[in-house]
């Protein structure tokens, strides 16, 4: 079974412009966590989507939005970038048939924004 | 917030020592999950205590959560120089929860 994937690996934008993550969950899993992960900070939850809806939400601006697709697959965009927007983004996702309480992640996306 | 908080933020020991890292949370938990990275990567999950146990063993790796004291640790024994990454603890209120992380441990085991 394939695991959780991510796309792209890296990215590099100018400050000002919008970014738009992918996730695609391992197959099964309707629900679909997101984490901004930076050296400071640690691991901060943005949103969880479960069955296209948004569960749960963290406490970010609402420049970071996301969105889930009747796949699971899932979004996450930033809008007018910021330095401090530059971040290792994590999702993972988790299977509600075996209690749910598991996260599988991805390997992330290297956001670097200059 | 039930973030939990890690200590201590970095250890480094000798490889076949054993390595012992704690966690602190804030509210009443449904359970404790503990989760290892390695180098930038994505997390694995090591090990889930429920609310309800005290001690969880999983091959080298073992748990304990005292809800009394909101605290948990994780013992690795015998480490390995592959034990070498950092270290989460993960709580959610419920099963339909957000899962909080805490900032983690770095551990380094020296050769």
């Amino acid at each position: 079974k394939a695991g959780v994937t991510q796309t792209p690996r890296y990215l590099i934008k100018t400050r000002g412009q919008q970014v738009t993550l992918s996730c695609s969950p391992i197959s099964g899993h309707r629900s679909v966590s997101w984490y901004q992960q930076t050296p400071g900070q640690g691991l901060q939850f943005l949103f969880e989507y479960f069955s296209e809806t948004q569960r749960n939400k963290g406490n970010f601006p609402g420049r970071f939005s996301g969105r889930q697709f009747s796949n699971s697959r899932s979004e996450m965009n930033v809008s007018t970038l910021e330095l401090g927007d530059s971040a290792l983004y994590l999702c993972a996702s988790r299977d509600p048939r075996d209690g749910g309480e598991k996260l599988f992640f991805g390997s992330g996306t290297q956001l670097s924004v200059l | 917030s039930q973030q939990g908080e890690e200590d201590p933020q970095a250890l480094s020991i000798q490889e076949g020592e054993n390595a012992t890292m704690n966690c602190s949370y804030k509210t009443s938990i449904n359970n404790l999950q503990w989760y290892r990275q390695n180098s930038g990567r994505g997390l694995v999950h090591l090990i889930l205590i429920r609310s309800n146990e005290r001690e969880k063993h999983s091959g080298r790796l073992r748990v304990t959560l005292d809800t009394s004291k909101k605290s948990s640790s994780l013992l690795i024994t015998a480490s390995r120089a592959a034990d070498t990454a950092s270290y989460f603890c993960a709580t959610g209120l419920n099963r339909d929860d957000k899962i909080i992380f805490g900032k983690g441990t770095r551990l380094h085991i020296l050769p």
